[in-house]
């Protein structure tokens, strides 16, 4: 298993400014994922970022809304850019573990006004 | 194409009353079929991988059951606690990337 920190938990933005979402692991893996919920939703996948290479973004989104950072094998960070309120949702990082199990953060809950 | 449904999408259920939620898949070459449970603005919480048909797993009051076209995740003598969403996934098609389903969302009432 993996143990997954996120932060912040929980943010209230203004529309038109970025905030950036840490996701800190306790262990070194090589995939990573972003997704997003939205409320009432399932999981979309956003992202996978991968260790020394740029992130490979899903159809709909986009690097320059969604640029993501992984400079190591245990941190990542997703930054959401020029929000809007259809950006509200919760916003949660994976990890992928040796058995192809992906363990899940606690989720960064933002609204934006 | 690779597809997940689960079904129903709510249920609710009397403390003790014990049911089952269905998660039908489609995907070449199953690499294994994954059940969450996820609280209220929480991330998901791992809880079973079935890998192969007839294969069970059990914890506490949930088994989970696959067949070559669904996964059945049963819920004996259910108490309030379990009250959550459960979401099942199953990787994609030569990626690592998961399809979930849209999730069923269960209320237990005391």
């Amino acid at each position: 298993s993996a143990v997954i920190s996120q932060k912040p938990s929980r943010d209230i933005c203004q529309r038109g400014t970025s905030l950036t979402i840490q996701c800190q692991v306790d262990s070194q893996v090589t995939m990573m994922f972003w997704y997003r919920q939205q409320p009432g939703q399932s999981l979309t996948l956003i992202a996978t970022a991968n260790q020394g290479s740029e992130a490979t973004y899903e159809s709909g989104f986009v690097i320059d809304k969604f640029p993501i950072s992984r400079p190591n094998l245990t941190f990542s960070t997703l930054t959401v850019s020029n929000m809007s309120p259809e950006d509200s949702s919760i916003y949660l990082c994976s990890v992928l573990t040796d058995q192809e199990t992906q363990y899940f953060g606690p989720g960064t809950r933002l609204l934006v006004l | 194409e690779d597809q997940v449904t689960q079904s129903p999408e709510a249920l609710r259920l009397q403390e003790g009353e014990s049911s089952s939620l269905n998660c039908s898949y489609t995907v070449s070459g199953l690499r294994g079929l994954f059940w969450y449970r996820q609280d209220p603005g929480k991330g998901p919480e791992f809880l079973f991988t079935l890998y192969s048909a007839g294969e069970e797993k059990e914890k506490e009051r949930l088994k989970a059951t696959l067949t070559k076209k669904e996964s059945f995740l049963h819920i004996t003598a259910p108490k309030p606690e379990d009250s959550a969403t459960y979401l099942c996934a199953v990787p994609l098609s030569g990626t690592y990337k998961y399809i979930f389903g849209t999730g069923t969302r269960l209320k237990v009432l005391a």
